[in-house]
């Protein structure tokens, strides 16, 4: 999608080891989220962050830990993984409330497979 | 508690058949619902972003409203390639109040049949 980029699109790991997805940004946006989608779930908000090194946490955020060192990347972490973080992520981008009819724009989707 | 439901979960229509998908809300410092279609392998595309009770917004087959509780997309004489998950978003306060977060529906499965 353009001005968002998740890499990488696909990854198979092994339970307990540490995963890192990224997600770059050429918009210059405020707001970067996670999402995790799962079958039966939705859309579900692992963190987000509202500016340089400002994140906080979402519904479902056990297990993963994010930074935003500068603002077009946003990295979030998975520890030690496990086969319950199995899913779908997508990476979103948002100018915040203050811009007139604003809308949040998603990146591609990385799908993560943890055995 | 913020939630976000929608309905119905699935929905089956043949061309040309008009329907409409619901999207119900409870949040607090609401600043926004957004609506967006995902086809199958794909992100979230946006829709409509609508703000205040009794708005409207209108794109080709589809208009989306909103109430103080609640949200319509209607979708007029749909045709196959409308086929998608419809999702809604709510934009509100998060607990602590100090900032904005976007929480989701479980969406609509539309299939559109010729």
């Amino acid at each position: 999608d353009a001005g968002i980029t998740q890499s990488p699109r696909h990854k198979v790991t092994e339970t307990g080891t540490p995963v890192t997805l990224r997600c770059h940004q050429t918009e210059n946006h405020r707001y970067m989220y996670w999402y995790r989608q799962d079958p039966g779930h939705g859309l579900r908000l692992i963190h987000y962050s509202y500016g340089v090194k400002d994140t906080d946490k979402g519904e479902v955020s056990d297990g993963y830990s994010v930074s935003r060192s500068k603002t077009e990347d946003f990295l979030l972490t998975l520890e030690s993984a496990t086969s319950s973080q199995t899913s779908v992520y997508f990476c979103a981008i948002g100018a915040g409330v203050d811009r007139v009819n604003y809308g949040y724009t998603f990146g591609s989707g990385t799908r993560l497979t943890v055995v | 508690e913020d939630q976000v439901t929608q309905s119905p979960e699935a929905l089956r229509l043949q061309e040309g058949e008009s329907s409409s998908l619901n999207c119900s809300y409870t949040v607090s410092g609401l600043r926004g619902l957004f609506w967006y279609r995902q086809d199958p392998g794909k992100g979230p595309e946006f829709l409509f972003t609508l703000y205040s009770a009794g708005e409207e917004k209108e794109k080709e087959r589809l208009k989306a409203t909103l109430t103080k509780k609640e949200s319509f997309l209607h979708i007029t004489a749909p045709k196959p390639e409308d086929s998608a998950t419809y999702l809604c978003a709510v934009n509100h306060r998060n607990s602590g109040g100090s900032n904005y977060k976007l929480t989701f529906g479980k969406g609509t499965l539309l299939t559109v049949n010729p």
